[in-house]
């Protein structure tokens, strides 16, 4: 079955921290990793889109990595601010089925003072 | 910058009745998707428009679903008789092409339906 699994389900830190986060996917055949960020009620916006060919792809302070051997990706977000607090879902892709995105259930972050 | 736009932003309609749910994605661009996310539940895809046919639809997307666009800037998703596990956020999105999965999708602001 094709699924996308997220870990922490969700997370706290303090302004100006790091952290990762991490998925983990049994989508087949593989086409593309993506990363999301969506605000509360709002529509995801994209941060980083990743194929098999790559293993690594940042976005100014987000940087996604991609292990397709092992169907692992994260993602660290540097120097935390409090615009960061938000759902970070993973997105993967299929081959042939190139419209139909397979999302996971996101990591809630929160970013305090 | 260009961005998909959805409207209403909040729907609210009876069991049984029918709701149209519109959106304008963005002008250059081919493909169309609506998704949805129930309350607390992960982004799950509906269906997929091109070239005014539907490419892909899932489980989801039973006969009580239908998707149109009806001129050359309008996108729009109807549900024939609502029930109440169709209260969600509704979601479209649209990409400049299918392209192997890498063209970017991008979406809308969402429209919030309940149905009571």
């Amino acid at each position: 079955k094709n699924q996308v699994e997220q870990s922490p389900q969700s997370l706290i830190i303090l302004e100006g921290k790091n952290c990762t986060l991490q998925c983990n996917y049994t989508v087949s055949p593989f086409s593309n990793l993506r990363w999301y960020k969506q605000d509360t009620g709002r529509g995801p916006v994209s941060l980083t889109i990743m194929t098999f060919s790559e293993n690594t792809k940042s976005n100014g302070r987000y940087t996604a990595t991609l292990d397709a051997d092992t169907k692992q990706s994260s993602l660290h977000i540097t120097a935390s601010q409090l615009s960061d607090s938000a759902s970070y879902i993973c997105v993967v892709s299929r081959t042939g089925t190139a419209s139909k995105l397979t999302f996971g259930t996101g990591t809630r972050l929160q970013v305090t003072l | 910058e260009p961005e998909v736009t959805q409207t209403p932003s909040h729907q609210v309609t009876q069991m049984g009745q029918e709701v149209i749910l519109r959106c304008v994605p963005i002008s250059n661009h081919l493909y169309f998707y609506w998704y949805r996310q129930i309350l607390g539940q992960k982004v799950e895809f509906l269906v997929s428009f091109y070239n005014n046919e539907i490419s892909e639809k899932s489980e989801i997307f039973d006969d009580q679903f239908s998707v149109e666009r009806p001129d050359g800037s309008n996108f729009t998703l109807k549900i024939r008789s609502t029930k109440l596990e169709d209260s969600a956020m509704y979601f479209c999105a649209s990409s400049e092409s299918r392209g192997a999965g890498r063209y970017e999708q991008y979406f809308g602001p969402g429209t919030r339906l309940t149905v009571t």
